[in-house]
């Protein structure tokens, strides 16, 4: 079966600084990897995905980095604003296991 | 133009009761699923369910039961609640080779009393 971990809880950074939001997973077989955000009282919200086939992918503000040799995964977002403040969560294979959640909070 | 529309988003009601929380998307997509997430934001797959195929998470109690009356719905019934059952519930669906992963619902919050 898959498990999947994240290594901080909740996180603090001054706003304009980067962050960076890590996520292990257990099946080297894994293919697919996504990260999702939830603000409060939302349901989760698409970021940024990754195939297996990539070790790197870049959005607005958001890259995602996979590290297959070590089952790593992470989610940096460059100069993180207050409205980047929630629950993100990595999720694991097509049928989406998900993470415990790290919260990002943003000091202004 | 709500892409995955659950209600009622509170539902608090007594242990022992039936209540059922409605789930709808207008994008097309051919498979839908419900998630379950705990008070520490712990997000669990219960079902995922297409015009072919019911995936039920054996660790689901059978008090749980989706229903799917066309392919933009998918409902989830739930029998003699129990207390432990409270927690917000997610709907969401997604495309077989679509990408964007899936879209999810804003929640049920479900408090049984």
């Amino acid at each position: 079966g898959e498990s999947v971990g994240l290594h901080l809880p909740t996180l603090s950074v001054q706003e304009g600084d980067n962050s960076i939001i890590n996520c292990a997973y257990s099946n080297s077989a894994s293919d697919y990897f996504i990260w999702y955000k939830q603000e409060s009282g939302k349901g989760p919200q698409f970021i940024i995905d990754i195939r297996s086939n990539m070790d790197k992918r870049q959005g607005q503000r958001v890259t995602v980095l996979l590290n297959k040799t070590v089952k790593h995964l992470s989610l940096q977002i460059a100069a993180t604003q207050p409205g980047d403040s929630a629950v993100y969560f990595c999720a694991v294979g097509w049928t989406l296991t998900f993470g415990g959640g790290t919260r990002l909070m943003v000091k202004p | 133009d709500t892409a995955v529309s659950q209600t009622p988003k509170y539902l608090v009601t007594q242990m022992g009761n039936d209540k059922s929380i409605k789930c709808e998307q207008n994008l097309g997509h051919d498979t839908m699923y419900w998630y379950k997430q705990d008070s520490k934001k712990f997000l669990k797959i219960m079902f995922s369910y297409n015009n072919k195929e019911l995936i039920i998470n054996e660790t689901v109690p059978n008090r749980f039961s989706p229903k799917s009356p066309d392919k933009a719905h998918l409902n989830l019934h739930i029998n003699s609640l129990e207390l432990g059952d409270s927690a917000v519930y997610f709907c969401a669906s997604s495309q077989e080779g679509g990408d964007y992963g899936y879209t999810f619902g804003s929640g049920t919050r479900l408090t049984v009393v």
